[in-house]
C-alpha cells in the first residue's frame, strides 16, 4: 500500500516550456486535489477533484490545468511554465468530505 | 471567511522542554474539522491530528497534546519533553466545505520548531 505517490520529485524548466505532474493513489479515495507551498505561505490549493472525470478550480488556479481521467490518478499541467510557478507542489486524496487529507511526498518544480 | 492564523513564526527551545504552538481559526461553519501536520526537513507532510467542532475534549498522544477551545476559537498543540526530532514545520488546518460538497483544507502559515540539544 504505497498511498499517495507523485511523479517526478525534482523537475527543472525553462520559462515558457510544458510538463505534466503525475498523483497517483491506491486508497480507492473519491477526492483529490494539488496545493502549491510557498514559503511563509502555507499551501494553497491549486485545482481539486470530487470524483473521477470531475475538476475544480481551487485558490490559486491560474496557469494549471488538472484531469482526473481515472480515479486514481490526478494529473496536475503547466502548459507555459512561469518562474512564478517555481515552488513546491503536493498532492493529496481522501474518502469523504472532511476526512483526513493525505499527501503524497511533493515535487520540487524550479523554472528559470 | 475562513482563515487559519499561526502566529509563532518560528520557536526556538532546549531539549526537554515543553513548547505550545498556537492556532486561532475563523470560520462561519458550525460543522467543520481542525487538523495539524507536521513536515519535517524530509519535506513530507504527515497528518498528527484531525478533531470535529463538537468535541471540545482534549487530546493526549505520548508526549503530544491538543487544547481545542471553541470559545477562543483556537487549537493549541503542546509539546512535552520536547525531542530534537520534534524539530519541524508544523500546520494548522481547518476544514470547511463550501465548494460543491468538496473537503477544502486551509492551512495556517506554519511554525517552525527547532529543538536543539
Amino acid at each position: 500500500n504505497a498511498g499517495v505517490t507523485q511523479t517526478p520529485k525534482f523537475r527543472v524548466l525553462k520559462t515558457g516550456q510544458s510538463m505534466t505532474l503525475l498523483c497517483a493513489q491506491d486508497m480507492n479515495h473519491e477526492y483529490m486535489y494539488w496545493y502549491r507551498q510557498d514559503p511563509g505561505m502555507g499551501l494553497r490549493l491549486i485545482h481539486y477533484s470530487v470524483g473521477e472525470g470531475t475538476t475544480a478550480k481551487g485558490e490559486v488556479p491560474d496557469g494549471y490545468n488538472v484531469s482526473r481521467l481515472k480515479k486514481q490518478n490526478f494529473l496536475l499541467g503547466l502548459e507555459s511554465a512561469a518562474p512564478s510557478q517555481t515552488s513546491v507542489y503536493f498532492c493529496a486524496s481522501s474518502y469523504q468530505v472532511r476526512e483526513t487529507q493525505y499527501f503524497g511526498p511533493g515535487t520540487r518544480l524550479l523554472v528559470l | 471567511a475562513q482563515k487559519v492564523t499561526q502566529a509563532q513564526t518560528e520557536i526556538s527551545v532546549v531539549e526537554k522542554e515543553d513548547v505550545t504552538l498556537d492556532c486561532v481559526y475563523e470560520t462561519r461553519d458550525t460543522t467543520y474539522y481542525l487538523f495539524w501536520y507536521k513536515q519535517p526537513p524530509s519535506g513530507e507532510l504527515v497528518f498528527l491530528i484531525r478533531r470535529n467542532s463538537f468535541d471540545e475534549q482534549n487530546e493526549i498522544s505520548g508526549r503530544y497534546s491538543w487544547n481545542f477551545q471553541k470559545s477562543t476559537s483556537s487549537f493549541n498543540f503542546t509539546i512535552t519533553a520536547s525531542q530534537v526530532v520534534d524539530s519541524a514545520v508544523y500546520f494548522c488546518a481547518l476544514s470547511e466545505a463550501r465548494y460543491s460538497s468538496a473537503s477544502k483544507i486551509i492551512f495556517g502559515s506554519g511554525t517552525r520548531l527547532s529543538i536543539r540539544p
